[in-house]
């Protein structure tokens, strides 16, 4: 059964520059997070999706994005890249039943330059 | 302002003995704590979790201990082994059960 699995791995992008980045739930977990790890930190809460909806944001600027599709895959996008947004973006499902326990994605690798 | 610490950056343990990793917390509202194992290039991974109505928890190697009055918790694992090396994160929920807090997280080194 596959995991949470997010695209792409890694990725370079220069400052002002868009990306998008991608995650798929483990099947039949509705709930998708976005999470942001800064070297050295632990994972920082950007937002949290449920049947397509926002029901969470963190302490992010406008410039993050997000949106769940009805296949409950979700993308993150970040406008106007800072060489601070350089982190490991991870992807977290949950299902109903156990909500606080997030099953997260092996991440994807943002360098901006 | 941190919510969820993690005052020791590593720990370093022999084989078969056993680790403590502590944790502690400043928002007495959190009623639900998880501890998260995460190796390089992959994900984090759900080890253990604990409600605030108990103050332990166990599963296998792994005891998670919770002491409410102090805003604490830690996790012993017994025996220690090689495969553990890897960085352990504490997190809380969130009120709203939108979210997870981490720490910083506590590097595990276990040598033979």
């Amino acid at each position: 059964d596959a995991g949470v699995t997010q695209s792409p791995t890694h990725l370079i992008k220069t400052r002002g520059q868009h990306v998008t980045l991608r995650c798929s739930p483990i099947s039949g977990h509705k709930s998708v997070s976005w999470y942001q790890q800064v070297l050295g930190q632990g994972p920082q809460f950007i937002f949290q999706y449920y049947e397509k909806e926002e029901r969470g944001r963190g302490n992010f600027p406008d410039r993050f994005s997000a949106r769940q599709f009805p296949n409950y895959s979700s993308e993150l996008n970040v406008n106007a890249l800072l060489l601070g947004d350089s982190a490991l973006y991870l992807c977290a499902s949950s299902s109903p039943s156990g909500a606080n326990v997030l099953t997260f994605g092996a991440g994807s690798r943002l360098t901006v330059l | 302002d941190q919510q969820v610490k993690q005052n020791s950056p590593s720990l370093s343990v022999r084989e078969g003995r056993i680790s403590i990793l502590n944790c502690d917390y400043t928002n007495s509202m959190f009623d639900y704590f998880l501890w998260y194992k995460k190796y390089p290039a992959e994900g984090p991974t759900f080890l253990i979790s604990i409600s605030s109505i108990k103050d332990k928890n166990e599963d296998g190697r792994f005891t998670v201990f919770l002491n409410k009055s102090a805003k604490h918790l830690s996790l012993h694992i017994v025996p220690s082994q090689p495969g553990d090396s890897a960085v352990y994160f504490c997190a809380a929920a969130n009120q709203a059960g939108t979210a997870l807090i981490f720490g910083k997280g506590t590097t595990l080194s276990v040598s033979s």
